[in-house]
């Protein structure tokens, strides 16, 4: 079936560094796409979005690229500090055909470890 | 501004067992989910609902799993009997309307064993 994918499940970083962190999707009818950060005993929370219609979208020290030709989505993060260090995934929404209301897909994950 | 409340955050039972997740979204948001985290995986959707109506569940395991949201605001997912795959965080997340921020409460872990 169609799903979100990330390439790399564990990214270990030295403290200052920038981190980029990739995903693929597959569905072509996906109009949204979100990364979420999730610390350990805590909910994802949300990080930056970006929508179809675009092709970056820029945070504080967070940037998100898309690229609708090959399906991939990236999160980079600049200047990158120990309180990162978190599991990060990524989302689709996808249209449900006809309907009003989307469907957040999540992908698996990316554990990013920053160390001073 | 009160977030994403659930109850209990940890739980465990014994498989073939009951069990039951509270949650209480964020006050004026319509839209509210709940998704099962699989440990090592991401949040799967089980359910959506839009006020007290339901508007997708076709990830629920229907023959275990309920989900209700009678006055369009606390939510109750039940589980009924448990199974030793049921064991996961179930986060509960609300949003203002479905293409809006999704704000995700901590979550209950659920060990079944």
């Amino acid at each position: 079936g169609e799903s979100v994918g990330l390439h790399l499940p564990t990214l270990s970083v030295q403290e200052g560094d920038n981190s980029i962190i990739n995903c693929a999707y597959s569905n072509s009818a996906s109009d949204y796409f979100i990364w979420y950060k999730q610390e350990s005993g805590k909910g994802p929370q949300f990080i930056i979005d970006i929508r179809s219609n675009m092709d970056k979208r820029q945070g504080q020290r967070v940037t998100v690229l898309l690229n609708k030709t090959v399906k991939h989505l990236s999160l980079q993060i600049a200047a990158t500090q120990p309180g990162d260090s978190a599991v990060y995934f990524c989302a689709e929404n996808i249209h449900a055909g006809g309907t009003s209301y989307g469907k957040l897909t999540f992908g698996q994950g990316t554990i990013l470890t920053v160390h001073p | 501004e009160a977030g994403v409340a659930q109850s209990p955050r940890y739980k465990i039972i014994e498989k073939r067992q009951s069990v039951a997740f509270w949650c209480n979204p964020i006050s004026g948001h319509a839209t509210l989910y709940w998704y099962q985290q699989i440990l090592g995986q991401g949040p799967k959707l089980l359910i959506q609902f839009q006020n007290n109506g339901v508007v997708d569940d076709s990830q629920l395991p229907k023959d275990r799993f309920s989900a209700e949201r009678l006055k369009g605001v606390d939510s109750t997912l039940k589980i009924q009997p448990a199974k030793l795959e049921d064991s996961a965080v179930y986060l509960c997340a609300s949003s203002f309307g479905a293409y809006n921020e999704q704000f995700f409460g901590p979550g209950t872990r659920l060990t079944v064993l």
